[in-house]
C-alpha cells in the first residue's frame, strides 16, 4: 500500500539556519508528490509540487524540495528560516497528476519552531 | 477571491447530535473532498466527490455521508456525533488531475 513517512515530529532551528524537512514515500510508480504547509488555525497551502523532469523544485517562500528516487525521497529545505516559517508541514502523494479523485495520502507532518 | 469557504469555524456537539459542516467553492471545480485531521495522524480521506451527483468513500467514511447536488456544495453529515468523531476537519476541491485547494477547515468538539 502507499505511504508517506515524515520521520521528524517536530523540530526546532534558529532564525537564520537552514531547514531540511524529511519526507519519505512508498509507491510502486512514479509518484507526484507535493508538500503543503498548514499555519495555526489555517487551512493547508501548497509550497511546490512535483509531477516530472527537473528532480529540484522551486516553491513559494523561499522553499524547494529534491526528489530522489533511489531514496524514496523528497525533502524540503529552506537556506534561511524565517519566525513567520514557524507552522506543521505536510507532504503528500498523489497517484495522479493533482492527487485528484480521492487519491492524495499524506503523511503525519512534521511541526516546526523557530528561534530567536 | 473566496476558494474554498466552510462554515461554521468552530462547534461543540453533545454525544447523539447531528450536523452537517458546509463547504462551497467557486472555483467551477468538479472535484470536491472531506478530510479529517487528527493530531499527529495527518490528514485522513472522509468521502470525495468527482461532479454533481457523484460520491465516493474514502477511507474513514464511517459515521458520516454526504450529497453532492450543485457543482459548488460539498456538505458533510455528521448522524449521532461520538467523541471519537472529534477532530479538525478540511473541504478541499480541484480539477481533474490537478492541485487540491483547502478551505480554513471546521474545528468540531463531541462532548
Amino acid at each position: 500500500a502507499q505511504s508517506v513517512t515524515q520521520p521528524d515530529i517536530h523540530i526546532t532551528v534558529s532564525e537564520g539556519a537552514s531547514l531540511e524537512l524529511r519526507c519519505n514515500y512508498s509507491y510502486g510508480a512514479t509518484p507526484y508528490l507535493f508538500w503543503y504547509v498548514q499555519s495555526p488555525g489555517q487551512g493547508l497551502q501548497l509550497l511546490l509540487k512535483y509531477f516530472s523532469g527537473d528532480t529540484l523544485v522551486q516553491g513559494i517562500k523561499g522553499f524547494e524540495a529534491e526528489f530522489k528516487r533511489s531514496q524514496s525521497s523528497f525533502n524540503l529545505r529552506k537556506p534561511s528560516v524565517h519566525w513567520s516559517d514557524a507552522a506543521e508541514y505536510f507532504c503528500a502523494v498523489g497517484l495522479t497528476r493533482g492527487g485528484s479523485q480521492g487519491n492524495l495520502i499524506f503523511g503525519k507532518g512534521t511541526k516546526l519552531s523557530v528561534k530567536p | 477571491n473566496a476558494g474554498v469557504t466552510q462554515t461554521p469555524k468552530f462547534r461543540i456537539l453533545k454525544i447523539g447530535q447531528s450536523m452537517t459542516l458546509q463547504c462551497t467553492q467557486d472555483m467551477n471545480h468538479n472535484y470536491m473532498y472531506w478530510y479529517r485531521q487528527d493530531p499527529g495522524m495527518g490528514l485522513k480521506l472522509i468521502y470525495y466527490s468527482v461532479g454533481a451527483g457523484i460520491t465516493d468513500k474514502g477511507e474513514v467514511p464511517n459515521g458520516y455521508n454526504v450529497s453532492r447536488s450543485t457543482t459548488e456544495d460539498f456538505p458533510l453529515r455528521l448522524e449521532l456525533a461520538a467523541p471519537s468523531q472529534t477532530s479538525v476537519y478540511f473541504c478541499a476541491s480541484s480539477r481533474p488531475k490537478n492541485i487540491q485547494y483547502f478551505g480554513a477547515g471546521t474545528r468540531l468538539s463531541v462532548l
